[in-house]
């Protein structure tokens, strides 16, 4: 069964610069794994913030970006806000095989 | 503006069949792939499947003998069916709007959820 792995945690302090990262145990992510990122804060349902590696919603603030980097998705925050504070999700493609969310991170600023 | 609203028993018993329908307003069913996802009580999120407006389907392999995911073009609905429940399917039950292009995959907008628990 396809696992895909992300930080369980980290923290990062208001202003400061975080990257999460989202890994297959298939192998390297590529373009073709469609890397998705989501935010959820508590009590609410995810919130789409980046698609197909690197694209952003209209919504998707500034500070956020998505790539590929050392063989995985990537997720950067730069200039943190404390509102940034929640869990993120990655979500990869396996074409016939469906999609595969990573186990989240739980993302603190402090 | 596209809105998915998830509804259904809150409360299923152990063995019987969950079944959700997401009504879609906003947007025409007939253009897009429509996905299911849950998440337990305080865990992540689990892909369950998504259906085209066609009827082709591509379901999680874990899940793939208890569930059927189908349309309704004419109510502009999204249904779930999972069958023989236990209480490890106690969750947070989610639609999703799917979105293919040659060079995209999008998940959005999502339902606000519906918690669906399973008693014995």
């Amino acid at each position: 069964q396809t696992v895909v792995t992300q930080e369980p945690s980290l923290t990062v302090s208001p202003g400061g610069t975080v990257t999460l990262t989202c890994a297959s145990s298939t192998g390297a992510v590529t373009s073709n794994y469609q890397p998705n990122w989501f935010q959820q804060k508590p009590g609410q349902a995810p919130r789409a913030l980046i698609y197909s590696t690197t694209n952003k919603y209209s919504w998707t603030p500034a500070r956020f970006s998505g790539s590929l980097l050392g063989g995985k998705a990537a997720l950067t925050l730069s200039g943190v806000q404390p509102e940034d504070e929640a869990d993120y999700y990655c979500l990869l493609y396996y074409g016939g095989n469906g999609v595969v969310f990573g186990g989240g991170t739980k993302l603190t600023v402090l | 503006q596209v809105r998915l609203q998830e509804s259904g028993p809150g409360l299923v018993k152990s063995s019987e069949t969950l079944s959700l329908t997401c009504t879609v307003s906003g947007d025409s069913i007939s253009s897009y792939f429509w996905s299911w996802i849950r998440q337990p009580p305080g865990k992540g999120l689990e892909w369950i499947g998504y259906t085209f407006y066609s009827g082709s389907t591509n379901y999680n392999p874990s899940l793939n003998s208890r569930v059927t995911i189908s349309v309704d073009t004419s109510k502009n609905q999204v249904s779930l069916r999972l069958n023989s429940v236990t209480a490890a399917d106690t969750a947070i039950y989610y639609c999703a709007r799917v979105g293919v292009d040659s060079n995209h995959l999008w998940f959005d907008p999502w339902g606000q959820g519906t918690l669906v628990t399973v008693s014995s």
